[in-house]
């Protein structure tokens, strides 16, 4: 079965902690993306990754780092630089920058 | 298990077709649904429905919630080549958690 998985569904933090979301694709996608959402918000793209070792930042970067490695993962790592972490946390990838994107199921994070 | 579906997952109208699109879900505690359109690009944020009945519009897009049978639809009138997109579907519950939808792809045809 191909797609997206992302674990785990719930994670839990102190705050001042850094923490990091597995994101991971079997669908041979070049492109991957994260998106943070939030009760009454629309998604907003923290990162992008169009090609293995290359990713930009993306509305709200502030606070957090990826790496991508290797084409099927990208994990992102949410710094305690990032003033409100709590949220939930989604990932996509798409088989080109730009192109129908394929979601995850989500990672809540609640740092306390 | 919490879970969104959307219907159909794909579907081809032609310029000036009227469509409507399906979202049922399951969830504990729902506390809002939400519709986005996906083109070439993040998914963009049309609507946020918490309430049942009240259509929320937009242009020639307007969409429903049912709480008590589980479902929101979304009504594209008069659809247009560029409404052509993936529309996803996601629903807010207990504890700010979300799923999304598997998305309606949408090819309007000129």
């Amino acid at each position: 079965d191909g797609g997206i998985t992302q674990s785990p569904k719930y994670l839990f933090r102190k705050e001042g902690q850094n923490v990091t979301l597995s994101c991971e694709q079997n669908l041979n996608h070049d492109a991957m993306y994260w998106y943070r959402q939030d009760p009454g918000q629309g998604l907003r793209l923290i990162y992008y990754s169009q090609i293995v070792n290359d990713f930009q930042k993306g509305d709200i970067a502030e606070g957090y780092s990826v790496s991508r490695e290797k084409k099927e993962s990208f994990p992102l790592t949410v710094t305690s630089a990032q003033k409100n972490p709590t949220a939930f946390y989604l990932c996509a990838s798409s088989e080109v920058a730009n192109y129908e994107q394929y979601f995850g199921p989500g990672t809540r994070l609640t740092v306390t | 298990e919490d879970k969104v579906v959307q219907s159909p997952l794909s579907l081809v109208v032609h310029e000036g077709d009227t469509v409507t699109l399906n979202c049922s879900y399951e969830v504990t505690n729902f506390r809002s649904l939400l519709w986005y359109k996906q083109e070439k690009k993040a998914p963009t944020f049309l609507f946020m429905l918490t309430s049942s009945g009240i259509e929320k519009k937009s242009g020639r897009l307007s969409s429903i919630l049912d709480k008590k049978e589980l479902f929101s639809i979304l009504n594209i009138t008069a659809t247009q080549t560029g409404d052509s997109a993936i529309y996803l579907c996601a629903v807010e519950y207990y504890g700010q958690n979300f799923v999304f939808g598997p998305g309606t792809r949408l090819s309007v045809l000129p």
